[in-house]
C-alpha cells in the first residue's frame, strides 16, 4: 500500500476553494510536494515546501504542513474548471526520491 | 527551455514481446529518473541515474526490466519479455545538480498496453 495517503475524490463548485489533504508518514521527509496531473498528461510540479515550514503561498495556491500531525493540504483558491486534475502528494527524504500518494481526483463543477 | 521528452507516447505489445522506452531529460540535469504508474496509483521510482552512473535501482525488476544511461544524457528503459502486469505509464522525470535537485521535471510518459 501507499506510505502517503490521500482521499480518492474532491468534488468542488466553480469559484470556491478546494483543500487537498495528505497525510505521510516519515517524520524525517525533507520536503513535501504537490504534483497536478491532467488527462494523459505526465505530472506538473505545482509546489513544495520544506519540511521546516510552517506555509507556503503561491498565487492561488497555500500549502500548509503540520509536521506533529504528519499532514500537509493544498488549498486552491478560486478553483476553476482547468483545475480539474488528479493531485498527488509526494515526500522525499534526503536522497530526494519522491514516494507519492494514490491521488485525489478533484472534479470542478459549474 | 524544453522540458523531459519521451516516446513513444503509446506502445501495445503483446505478452513476451519485447518494448523499448526513450527518454530525454532538460538539457543539464544530471539526475534522472524513472518511474512505473499504474492506473489509479502514484508513481513508484523504478531506477535513478546520477550521470551515466545507476544510485539506486532496488526496485526495478531486473529479470525482465534494464535501463542504461549510457553517455549521462538521454536515457532507455527495456522490458523482455513484457507481462500483462507491466501494463501501466512509463513516467521520465529529471532534475538539476548532483542528485540533490529538490524539483523533478516529467515528461508526458509512455503509456503501455501488454495484450
Amino acid at each position: 500500500g501507499e506510505d502517503v495517503e490521500q482521499s480518492l475524490f474532491l468534488s468542488v463548485r466553480e469559484g470556491d476553494s478546494s483543500v487537498i489533504n495528505c497525510t505521510y508518514t516519515d517524520s524525517s521527509s525533507t520536503y513535501l510536494y504537490w504534483y497536478k496531473q491532467e488527462p494523459g498528461a505526465g505530472l506538473q510540479l505545482l509546489t513544495y515546501i520544506f519540511s521546516n515550514m510552517d506555509m507556503k503561498q503561491d498565487q492561488r495556491l497555500t500549502v500548509l504542513l503540520n509536521k506533529k500531525d504528519k499532514h500537509l493540504s493544498l488549498r486552491i483558491a478560486d478553483t476553476q474548471t482547468g483545475d480539474s486534475a488528479i493531485y498527488f502528494c509526494a515526500e522525499t527524504l534526503f536522497d530526494y526520491k519522491l514516494s507519492f500518494g494514490a491521488g485525489t481526483t478533484v472534479t470542478v463543477r459549474a | 527551455e524544453a522540458g523531459v521528452a519521451q516516446s513513444p507516447r503509446y506502445k501495445i505489445i503483446e505478452k513476451r514481446q519485447s518494448v523499448a522506452f526513450w527518454c530525454n531529460p532538460i538539457s543539464g540535469h544530471a539526475t534522472l529518473y524513472w518511474y512505473q504508474q499504474i492506473l489509479g496509483q502514484g508513481p513508484k521510482l523504478l531506477i535513478q541515474f546520477q550521470n551515466n552512473g545507476v544510485v539506486d535501482d532496488s526496485q526495478l525488476p531486473k529479470d525482465r526490466f534494464s535501463a542504461e544511461r549510457l553517455k549521462g544524457v538521454d536515457s532507455t528503459l527495456k522490458i523482455q519479455p513484457a507481462k500483462l502486469e507491466d501494463s501501466a505509464v512509463y513516467l521520465c522525470a529529471s532534475s538539476s545538480g548532483d542528485g540533490t535537485g529538490v524539483e523533478q521535471y516529467f515528461g508526458p510518459g509512455t503509456r503501455l498496453t501488454v495484450t
